[in-house]
């Protein structure tokens, strides 16, 4: 099966600084990673995704990019706020698994003013 | 639109109680998930419904049963509950499950088995 693999567990920054995540996955046939946002006490909502025929994806301050070859992709997070503040979670979808989607082990950010 | 609703938002159990999660959705969706998240684990996928008439498992369904009621309901019981059960429970819809794509996911349920 997949394994997703996410770095770091822990990031602070400091507001306006810019903020990266990262995930390696071991499916080469994986075609569909997302990203997740959890504020403290709600539930996770889908910020970004990516399909494995682009390279890059970009919305307001927020951007995806994958890399096939060595099959890792990032979320990164320019001019950083304090509600950037939650724990983010990559995804990707296993050969085979189209329905199911393996989830990272989460990142929490923390931007400090 | 409400989304995805479940209840209870909270419970605490004793080892071999039993109790139902609720959940349903307005959004005219196919396919329902039932995911647990553990510190440093992440969300790991308990039973999943592709389309209403139909259950699978997915990567920690020991200890769990679910029921697709309906197009909009699916429902998660802990026939048996223990303390590794112990968890933020949390349900998701999606359009379609091949592939999936956009979770919505309900509010949670924390539950606490004693």
């Amino acid at each position: 099966g997949e394994n997703v693999e996410q770095h770091p567990s822990t990031l602070s920054v400091q507001e306006g600084d810019s903020a990266v995540i990262k995930c390696t996955y071991s499916d080469s046939a994986s075609n569909y990673f997302p990203w997740y946002k959890q504020e403290l006490g709600k539930r996770p909502q889908l910020i970004i995704d990516i399909r494995s025929n682009v390279g890059e994806k970009k919305d307001q301050r927020i951007a995806v990019t994958l890399n096939k070859t060595a099959k890792h992709f990032s979320l990164h997070i320019t001019e950083t706020q304090p509600e950037d503040s939650a724990v983010y979670f990559c995804a990707a979808i296993p050969t085979g698994g189209g329905n199911k989607l393996t989830f990272g082990t989460g990142t929490q950010l923390k931007v400090e003013l | 639109n409400a989304g995805v609703t479940q209840t209870p938002k909270f419970q605490v159990l004793k080892t071999g109680q039993s109790m139902t999660l609720q959940c349903a959705q307005d959004m005219n969706h196919n396919s329902m998930y039932w995911y647990r998240q553990d510190p440093g684990m992440g969300l790991r996928l308990i039973y999943y419904s592709a389309s209403e008439g139909t259950t699978d498992k997915g990567e920690v369904p020991n200890g769990y049963n679910v029921s697709r009621l309906n197009k909009r309901e699916f429902s998660l019981r802990l026939e048996s509950a223990a303390p590794s059960q112990t968890s933020v429970y949390f349900c998701a819809s999606s359009v379609q499950s091949l592939p999936v794509e956009k979770l919505f996911f309900g509010s949670g349920t924390q539950l606490s088995v004693l």
